[in-house]
């Protein structure tokens, strides 16, 4: 069974339009998280979700909004899509905690093109 | 900020030990983590310290000392599937990560 899953995995569109990636988790776990990985591979945190609330906001465009509607699920919705919003985006969960070891587990990526 | 840095790549022969450095500067720091990911992958957990020391499992060992601001993850017995790319990661309040830079491991035969 997979953990964490995101679809689409590939997305290709064009500048101004908008577009949603879709994250369900079946882990059980009450946080979730959406990250961007650009073209260099470098990771970085865009939102975090506890238990339905957004709880980090790391100084991403407002284009960007994130939508659960529940604890197993985190939407990424993106408005008037811009040539630097290609990359990879990643989802992942974890329990509030982190548990002993602050472990995430990650989908496997969202890879987008914006032409 | 959060500020974790590594070496871009390394490069260690099949059998062999690799270390991967990582220095860091956050706030708000419980522990460091480390992630593996191949190419086309997602990140995968491989070790968490929170405390000073050595943790091991496995072949994979790391190392944190929070008084110099900085750990390591050691790889032994390199295979070639470890060629992958390695980041370290601080956790912060709420289990929030900021990952470094990362580092991009060759393993030749």
């Amino acid at each position: 069974d997979t953990a964490v899953s995101q679809t689409p995995k590939y997305l290709v569109t064009q500048m101004g339009n908008d577009k949603s990636i879709k994250c369900e988790q079946n882990l059980g776990h009450d946080t979730m998280y959406w990250y961007k990985q650009d073209s260099k591979k470098f990771l970085k945190i865009m939102f975090s979700y506890n238990n339905k609330e957004l709880i980090i906001n790391e100084t991403v465009p407002n284009r960007f909004s994130p939508k659960s509607p529940d604890k197993a699920h985190l939407n990424l919705h993106i408005n008037s899509l811009e040539l630097g919003d290609s990359a990879v985006y990643f989802c992942a969960s974890s329990h509030q905690t982190g548990g002993a070891k602050y472990e995430q587990y990650f989908g496997p990526g969202t890879r987008l093109t914006v032409t | 900020g959060q500020s974790l840095e590594q070496p871009s790549e390394v490069t260690a022969v099949e059998g062999a030990i690799v270390q991967i450095n990582c220095t860091y500067q956050t706030s708000g720091f419980y522990g460091l983590s480390w992630y593996q990911q191949h190419d086309g992958g997602a990140p995968t957990f491989l070790s968490y310290n929170a405390l000073d020391g050595l943790e091991e499992t496995g072949r994979f060992s790391s190392f944190l000392s929070r008084s110099d601001s900085y750990g390591y993850l050691l790889l032994q017995e390199l295979q070639m599937k470890d060629s992958a790319s390695y980041f370290c990661a601080g956790v912060t309040g709420a289990n929030n990560l900021f990952f470094g830079t990362g580092t991009r491991l060759t393993v030749i035969p």
